[in-house]
């Protein structure tokens, strides 16, 4: 059950485009479509953004999408704006014994 | 609304023991899985516990497993996680989320402090 890999931090200024990595094994980004994502504002629960790699949930902004080529999954924003600025986390299932692995989180700064 | 609402929370000593409940409201508690995720302070989620809609099978994860139950009461709408032998390590905000088609809705999380 080892973490899914994702860079500590990433900036962009507003109306910029930034994608996020998670890069996980074979055992569990790779194996399944079921890769999520959650952003999580300070002292606040953390929200769904992305399900099953890349649709939406209502009320999600269209200017987050989610992509995935081999054990990599990847989170991109679009038009870059304020309220952006938080922390992303992945999450994918990874099978064996049925479990679910987080990535270590992703910090988006808006310049 | 659709709610999830934890509780029991608060300071144990090493070795003690908490039970965390998650009341829910506002879906059909009955018909989804139910995980517990937890945080650190100042670091990032890790998946604790799920169980399906109806009990039948649990899952844990490595760090916890032999240490936490997780269970339910449907006709309480109520989700549970029973933490024995605890340890510095397990001090965390605690949520619990519905599953479907990811962690879709989240607690507000309960804090759980393990210290002498």
């Amino acid at each position: 059950q080892s973490a899914l890999t994702q860079p500590a931090s990433v900036s962009g200024s507003p109306g910029q485009s930034i994608t996020i990595s998670c890069t996980g094994t074979s055992s569990d980004v790779g194996s399944y479509n079921l890769v999520s994502w959650y952003q999580q504002h300070p002292g606040k629960a953390p929200k769904l953004m992305i399900y099953e790699g890349s649709k939406r949930p209502s009320g999600v902004s269209n200017r987050f999408s989610g992509s995935k080529s081999g054990n990599t999954a990847s989170l991109t924003i679009s038009g870059l704006q304020a309220e952006d600025e938080a922390d992303y986390y992945c999450c994918s299932y990874a099978g064996s014994s049925t479990t679910w692995v987080f990535g270590g989180g992703t910090k988006l700064t808006v310049l | 609304q659709v709610q999830l609402v934890e509780s029991g929370g608060g300071v144990v000593q090493p070795g003690g023991s908490l039970r965390l409940s998650c009341a829910a409201s506002g879906f059909t508690f009955s018909s989804y899985g139910m995980h517990w995720v937890r945080q650190a302070p100042g670091k990032g989620l890790e998946w604790v516990a799920f169980i399906r809609y109806d009990g039948s099978n649990k899952y844990y994860a490595d760090s916890v497993k032999g240490r936490f139950t997780i269970s339910r009461d449907n006709s309480k709408n109520t989700l549970y996680l029973q933490m024995n032998s605890l340890r510095a390590e397990d001090t965390a905000v605690y949520y619990c989320a519905k599953d479907q088609r990811g962690f879709d809705i989240w607690g507000q999380g309960t804090m759980v402090t393990v210290s002498s």
